[in-house]
């Protein structure tokens, strides 16, 4: 089956840096990449959704300065987040879907970050 | 109310029972359908589409009701393997992106 990695798995980072995840898909062409944040025992809420050489379309409510995504080519997209703080601590997941139209998701296996 | 919305839960039932789970979604456009896993602290995993036909993977069932807007999983024979989150999935036509339901935690119990 299709393999997408995220990096890292975790993260521990001081309030005002920046941290950069990564999501690769693997072993297929991903036209479109989503990248959703679930605290604990809530479900996963979609922040914003990424095609490869085009601007991130952002969820309502999800600061696009702050949660920087790019999508620079069909297997490789970034999420940054800006100036974190502690309220931004969660698991982020990505997911990708190829091109075969079958809107079948394929999840990496998440970041958990942590701010101090 | 939400687009996609599940049992509450949570379903705590002993081995080898059988367990349903419904999922309502609001949209009538919505054109794909899907159950997913999660166990705890890790990604969700795909564990089966869901066809207006039904359909049936081993002790897992998936059905689809477009005229009720439901979409429903029976597990038969549960294991304790199956303790997990189940997430309903639903997509809408061309959007791409994919709602989720809250999910229904299950404890299956020796």
């Amino acid at each position: 089956g299709a393999v997408v990695s995220q990096h890292p798995s975790w993260v521990i980072c001081k309030s005002g840096t920046s941290v950069k995840i990564e999501c690769r898909s693997l072993d297929f062409q991903a036209t479109t990449m989503f990248w959703y944040r679930q605290f604990p025992k809530q479900s996963l809420m979609l922040m914003a959704t990424s095609n490869e050489g085009s601007k991130a379309t952002y969820e309502q409510g999800v600061e696009k300065d702050k949660f920087l995504i790019n999508h620079a080519s069909l297997t490789l997209s970034t999420l940054t987040v800006t100036s974190a703080h502690p309220e931004d601590s969660s698991f982020y997941i990505c997911s990708a879907s190829g091109t075969d139209n079958s809107y079948e998701q394929y999840f990496g296996p998440g970041t958990r970050l942590t701010v101090t | 109310r939400k687009e996609v919305e599940q049992d509450p839960g949570p379903f705590n039932v002993p081995e080898g029972a059988t367990v349903a789970f419904n999922c309502t979604y609001s949209n009538s456009a919505s054109q794909s359908f899907f159950w997913y896993r999660q166990d705890c602290r890790k990604e969700p995993k795909l564990l089966m589409s869901v066809y207006s036909s039904g359909n049936e993977d081993g002790r897992f069932t998936a059905q689809l009701n477009r005229a009720s807007q439901y979409i429903s999983l029976l597990i038969r024979d549960s294991k304790l393997s199956d303790s997990a989150t189940y997430l309903c999935v639903v997509n809408m036509a061309g959007a791409g992106k994919s709602t989720f339901g809250d999910g229904t935690t299950l404890t299956v119990k020796p």
